[in-house]
């Protein structure tokens, strides 16, 4: 079964641009959680989406926003990018939204905000 | 507010020698606790999780981890180190009936020498 998988693998932005990633969960997953990875703040939850509904949201500002299909594939999306923007995002995927259910993890977009 | 503490941001070991990851969590309910491994460019790979049952929970490539409630601790432990090893770990927590959903709460990370 193929692993969650995130598109583009890289990506360099220039601040004030806008940037739209791209996440495939592992195939009969229906959760999708997003997270943002950085030296400095560690792993931080941006949200979760379950059946194109978004479950939960940590605390980033309006300008992180996502969506999911009705396929479970999700994107997000940075609007007005600041240099601090400059992260490895996560997506995740698991079976439900069950609290016991491990998330699997794609291999991250590396963005660079300049 | 639920928490995860890796207190130690390094941990080196000798190939062969056993190895211990800490992990200290908050919650104020039960806990679900998970423990991942990253390495270089790579996302977070699943190791093993805690339920419920069992305080010993074994999981992906030997490594096996140890819950205990009066302690909060949920430390990752391997036998036998090996170099391939050598990865940056990652203890989460879910707290039980949270409504936290596909949300997991991470320590910063404990990145794991080994050396031959």
């Amino acid at each position: 079964k193929a692993g969650v998988t995130q598109t583009p693998r890289y990506l360099i932005k220039t601040r004030g641009q806008q940037v739209t990633l791209s996440c495939s969960p592992i195939s009969g997953h229906r959760s999708v959680s997003w997270y943002q990875q950085t030296p400095g703040q560690g792993l931080q939850f941006l949200f979760e989406y379950f059946s194109e509904t978004q479950r939960n949201k940590g605390n980033f500002p309006g300008r992180f926003s996502g969506r999911q299909f009705s396929n479970s594939r999700s994107e997000m999306n940075v609007s007005t990018l600041e240099l601090g923007d400059s992260a490895l995002y996560l997506c995740a995927s698991s079976l439900s939204t069950s609290d016991y259910n491990e998330q699997f993890f794609g291999p991250g977009t590396r963005l660079t905000v300049l | 507010a639920q928490s995860v503490a890796q207190p130690e941001d390094q941990v080196n070991v000798a190939e062969g020698n056993p190895l211990t990851v800490k992990c200290t969590y908050s919650v104020s309910g039960n806990p679900y606790l998970f423990w991942y491994v990253q390495y270089p460019n790579r996302g977070l790979q699943f190791l093993l999780k805690y339920i419920t049952g069992d305080n010993l929970v074994k999981g992906s490539y030997g490594f096996e981890a140890e819950f205990n409630k009066s302690q909060t601790s949920f430390h990752l432990k391997k036998p036998s180190a090996l170099v391939s090893d050598s990865a940056l770990y990652f203890c989460a927590v879910r707290e039980y009936g949270s409504g936290n959903t596909g949300k997991l709460i991470f320590g910063q990370g404990t990145t794991l020498q080994v050396k031959p």
